[in-house]
C-alpha cells in the first residue's frame, strides 16, 4: 500500500541553523500539508499546498518558514532560523478526494 | 472563542468491552469529522470520516456518529482489544478541495486485558 514517508526520522540542529524535512508524498496525490505536534501537545496545521502554490498557512508559519515541491515528488519544509520553540515532531501529509488524509512517520525535530 | 474538546482523562476498558469516546466542538462549522489513531512517536493513521449530513458510519468494529445539532461525534470500538490501545484523535475538516484539519488533543484509550 502507498505510503508517505518522510526524511530524516530525527534531526537535531543548534539555534540559528537552516534545516529542511523532507517528504515524499502519495505519487497521485494532490495536495499536501505540513503539521507540527509539539510533545504531549495537540498535532497543528502549518500549512497547506496545492498546484505549486502554498493554499492556505497558519499563524505558526511565518516568515522563517517555506515550503516547496522541487520535482515533482519530493515537498519540503525549510526553516530558516530554527529558535528552541520550533522543536517538534513534523508531519507531512497528501490527500486526495474524498478528505482522508495520510500521514508521514513524522520528523523529530529538536533544536538545541 | 473555537474549541474542539475530546474526553481529557485516559480511558482504561477491560478487553472485549465497548469503548466510546467523545468530540465536541464549540463556534465551527465542520463539512466533516474525521477520527485519527495515534502510537506514540508516530504519525496519526486515518479510521474513518463522516460528512455533516450523515448521522453515522461503520467500518468493522468501529462506529461515529455525528450530531452538527448538538455539535458532538461519538467515536465506538466494539469487542475492544490490547492492540486498540493508542491516542485517538478527532479532527474537523472544511469544504473546499483543499483544507486543513483542526485536531482535537486526542483522548488516550487503554484496553486491559
Amino acid at each position: 500500500e502507498p505510503e508517505v514517508t518522510q526524511t530524516p526520522s530525527h534531526q537535531v540542529t543548534q539555534m540559528g541553523q537552516e534545516v529542511i524535512l523532507r517528504c515524499v508524498p502519495i505519487s497521485n496525490h494532490l495536495y499536501f500539508y505540513w503539521y507540527r505536534q509539539i510533545l504531549g501537545q495537540k498535532v497543528e496545521f502549518l500549512v497547506s499546498f496545492y498546484n505549486n502554490e502554498i493554499s492556505e498557512k497558519s499563524e505558526i508559519f511565518d516568515d522563517q518558514f517555506s515550503v516547496e515541491r522541487p520535482d515533482g515528488s519530493n515537498f519540503t519544509l525549510k526553516i530558516r532560523s530554527t529558535k528552541l520553540e520550533d522543536s517538534a515532531m513534523y508531519f507531512c501529509a497528501s490527500q486526495t478526494d474524498p478528505k482522508e488524509q495520510y500521514f508521514g512517520p513524522g520528523t523529530r525535530l529538536t533544536v538545541t | 472563542s473555537q474549541k474542539i474538546e475530546q474526553n481529557s482523562e485516559a480511558l482504561n476498558i477491560q478487553e472485549g468491552k465497548t469503548a466510546t469516546l467523545t468530540c465536541n466542538y464549540t463556534n465551527y462549522s465542520p463539512a466533516y469529522l474525521q477520527w485519527y489513531r495515534q502510537d506514540p512517536g508516530r504519525g496519526p493513521v486515518f479510521l474513518l470520516l463522516i460528512r455533516e449530513n450523515e448521522k453515522e458510519k461503520r467500518k468493522e468494529r468501529l462506529k461515529v456518529t455525528f450530531d452538527t445539532t448538538l455539535k458532538q461525534s461519538l467515536f465506538h470500538i466494539t469487542a475492544s482489544q490490547p492492540a486498540d490501545s493508542a491516542t485517538y484523535l478527532c479532527a474537523l475538516s472544511f469544504s473546499g478541495g483543499y483544507n486543513k484539519l483542526i485536531f482535537g488533543a486526542g483522548t488516550r484509550l487503554a484496553v486491559h486485558p
